[in-house]
């Protein structure tokens, strides 16, 4: 059964900093991975999706990596502004079941 | 275009009520689906469907139908309320081939069973 993990739960950071959100899931077999974004007491915004023969995608000041044989996809965030305050959720599309499975999300606070 | 509505916003029930979540997309998408957010659990999704008149389980259908016979609505039924159907509701629909998908989220409804 696939599983997605993301650590931290939380993270606070002052604004300015650069930050790694992570994410890993147990099965490698995807057909994407993606990211969201979600704010309080809002619905999910997609932010990125990397398809599971991609290794990077990037928007503005979001990186993200996938390294499927590891399980593994990173969430860059490159000189962090309060606006950026939000969970940030990933998200993996099986292709066993055609599911997508969520990750718990990280709750990103930016101090301005 | 609007989205992904999603009506009521916000609902109290009694145990033992029953009620039906609404959802509307206007993007023709063929994908759409029903998660549960629980906090500390991400999104669980409940029911699915592929398209006007097939609809299939997800990961926690137990004690929620659905039902789609037009390709724009998807509503959530709760059959009988427990308390541990309080949780947030989101509604989502999707486009995707082989080297493409998005996904669009609803604002979600808040459901409190007392």
């Amino acid at each position: 059964k696939q599983e997605v993990t993301q650590i931290p739960a939380a993270l606070s950071v002052p604004e300015g900093e650069n930050l790694v959100l992570n994410c890993s899931f147990t099965d490698s077999a995807i057909y994407n991975l993606q990211w969201f974004r979600q704010d309080p007491g809002k619905g999910l915004t997609s932010l990125l999706l990397i398809q599971s023969s991609q290794r990077e995608q990037t928007s503005g000041r979001l990186n993200a990596s996938l390294d499927k044989s590891s399980g593994r996809s990173t969430l860059y965030i490159a000189a962090s502004q309060p606006g950026d305050s939000a969970t940030y959720l990933c998200a993996v599309r099986s292709s066993n079941t055609g599911k997508l499975i969520f990750g718990q999300g990280t709750t990103l606070q930016v101090k301005p | 275009n609007a989205g992904v509505t999603q009506t009521p916003k916000f609902q109290v029930l009694k145990t033992g009520q029953s009620m039906t979540l609404q959802c509307a997309q206007d993007m023709n998408h063929e994908y759409m689906s029903w998660y549960r957010q629980d906090p500390g659990m991400g999104l669980r999704l409940i029911h699915y469907s592929v398209g006007a008149g097939i609809t299939d389980q997800g990961e926690v259908p137990n004690g929620y139908n659905v039902s789609r016979s037009t390709t724009e609505d998807f509503p959530l039924r709760l059959l009988s309320a427990a308390p541990s159907q309080t949780s947030v509701y989101f509604c989502a629909s999707s486009y995707s081939n082989r080297e493409y998908e998005t996904q669009y989220f609803g604002p979600g409804t808040r459901l409190l069973v007392l």
